[in-house]
């Protein structure tokens, strides 16, 4: 199984700043992805993070709100742009090889004043 | 369209007793589904999962789930509930086009009552 970090586990910003979340995982993994979830919700998928081209990004979500790079097959950000109270959300990141179970990284909780 | 459904937000169980979390999926073709669960401040820990094969599936701290393709169900189970059960359980299955992405159930939360 991958081991997953992010940083930072929580942070408070200001509307109209960006804050950039940092995703590491322990093996190389062919597949990483971005969800945001709200305390005890469901998670909802921002994007698949692709190594060497642009992610792949679903409804609802842009590039300029939120950019994602993947330089390499352990290592993902994500970047919450232009942040308004509406952004505050917890957000995982998660790892899969190949077509079975995800792993994922115990999250950042971004409060947003 | 492809989804999962978990009917009940919360179930309630007494330990000892036996606990089912339900969860039907709709997708075409051969369902890969998953379980997964949340402890509080904490991220997703994968649980199993059914690819193929046994109907009956094993996975950590003494979980089963049954998938039943006439029933399109895969509900988690377990024979005695502990207090440490107590947690946010979600269901998963994948995508068969596209990025092959999972989409989540909306989750049960399970509460194991001492």
């Amino acid at each position: 199984s991958a081991v997953i970090s992010q940083k930072p586990s929580r942070d408070i910003c200001q509307r109209g700043t960006s804050l950039t979340i940092q995703c590491q995982v322990d093996s190389q993994v062919t597949m990483m992805f971005w969800y945001r979830q709200q305390p005890g919700q469901s998670l909802t998928l921002i994007a698949t993070a692709n190594q060497g081209s642009e992610a792949t990004y679903e409804s609802g979500f842009v590039i300029d709100k939120f950019p994602i790079s993947r330089p390499n097959l352990t290592f993902s950000t994500l970047t919450v742009s232009n942040m308004s109270p509406e952004d505050s959300s917890i957000y995982l990141c998660s790892a899969r090889e190949g077509s079975y179970e995800q792993y994922f990284g115990p999250g950042t909780r971004l409060t947003v004043t | 369209a492809q989804s999962v459904a978990q009917p009940e937000d919360q179930v309630k169980v007494a330990e000892g007793n036996p606990l089912t979390v339900k969860c039907t999926y709709s997708v075409s073709g051969n369902p890969y589904l998953f379980w997964y669960v949340q402890y509080p401040n904490r991220g997703l820990q994968f649980l199993l999962k059914y690819i193929t094969g046994d109907n009956l599936v094993k996975g950590s701290y003494g979980f089963e789930a049954e998938f039943n393709k006439s029933q399109t169900s895969f509900h988690l189970k377990k024979p005695s509930a502990l207090v440490s059960d107590s947690a946010l359980y979600f269901c998963a299955v994948r995508s068969t086009s596209g990025t092959y992405k999972y989409i989540f159930g909306t989750g049960t939360r399970l509460k194991v009552l001492a």
